[in-house]
């Protein structure tokens, strides 16, 4: 079965600096998200990503954090100058273009566990 | 806003209990309901769904009946293994993103 693969599964990084997580959703899908869980808490929706566009972004998804789709593969989270409060799990999900968007399910990477120091 | 309250956990059954995980929602419009499973060191894996009121999502022996009148989706299996052990989160979704509840997690010991 078609899978959503992230990498890396963890990352440490210090404080201040940039990162980026990778994401490649499964190929026929269009639809692309980023989500995610603080230690203990919601899994929280960040951003939504559709035709080279953000369709929808939350309170969460300030100017410190970008998305981009750089190829036809893969689908990367930016956060550039990270906080120690960026520490969290996590998600990429993708789903396909068809029928209703609020029917479709997403699919979900494994997530990206980042901890900064 | 939009919110899903999902029953406190931890919760902790015998093999072949009977399971139920309470999940109610608040919603401005008419969502469709979701269960995800996220096993240990794993990503969240949708289970089932439902679409529109009285819906039942069924998978694996778990199921859910959309309750448009008390708000509800319910999750429910007759019969749980050590296998179903993971963490259950109830979501929603009325245009593009997911509304996640805070997860349930859940424990069968043999």
């Amino acid at each position: 079965e078609p899978e959503v693969t992230q990498t890396p599964s963890h990352q440490v990084t210090q404080m201040g600096q940039e990162v980026i997580l990778r994401c490649v959703p499964i190929s026929n899908h269009l639809y692309f998200y980023w989500y995610r869980q603080i230690l203990g808490q919601k899994v929280e929706f960040l951003v939504s990503f559709y035709n080279n566009e953000i369709s929808e972004k939350s309170e969460i998804f300030d100017d410190q954090f970008s998305v981009e789709r750089p190829d036809g593969s893969n689908f990367t989270l930016k956060i550039r100058s990270t906080k120690l409060e960026d520490s969290a799990m996590y998600f990429c999900a993708s789903r396909e273009h068809k029928g209703i968007p609020s029917n479709q399910p997403q699919h979900f990477g494994d997530g990206t566990r980042l901890s900064i120091l | 806003g939009d919110s899903v309250t999902q029953m406190e956990g931890p919760v902790t059954l015998s093999e072949e209990a009977f399971l139920t995980i309470n999940c109610t929602y608040t919603a401005t419009g008419y969502p469709s309901l979701f269960w995800y499973v996220q096993y240990p060191g794993e990503g969240l894996q949708l289970l089932l769904k439902a679409t529109k009121a009285d819906d039942k999502g069924s998978n694996k022996g778990f199921e859910a009946t959309y309750r448009k009148e008390t708000t509800s989706f319910h999750l429910e299996k007759g019969s749980v293994q050590v296998s179903d052990s993971a963490v259950y989160f109830c979501a929603l979704s009325l245009n593009e993103k997911l509304t996640f509840g805070t997860g349930t997690r859940l424990t069968i010991i043999p």
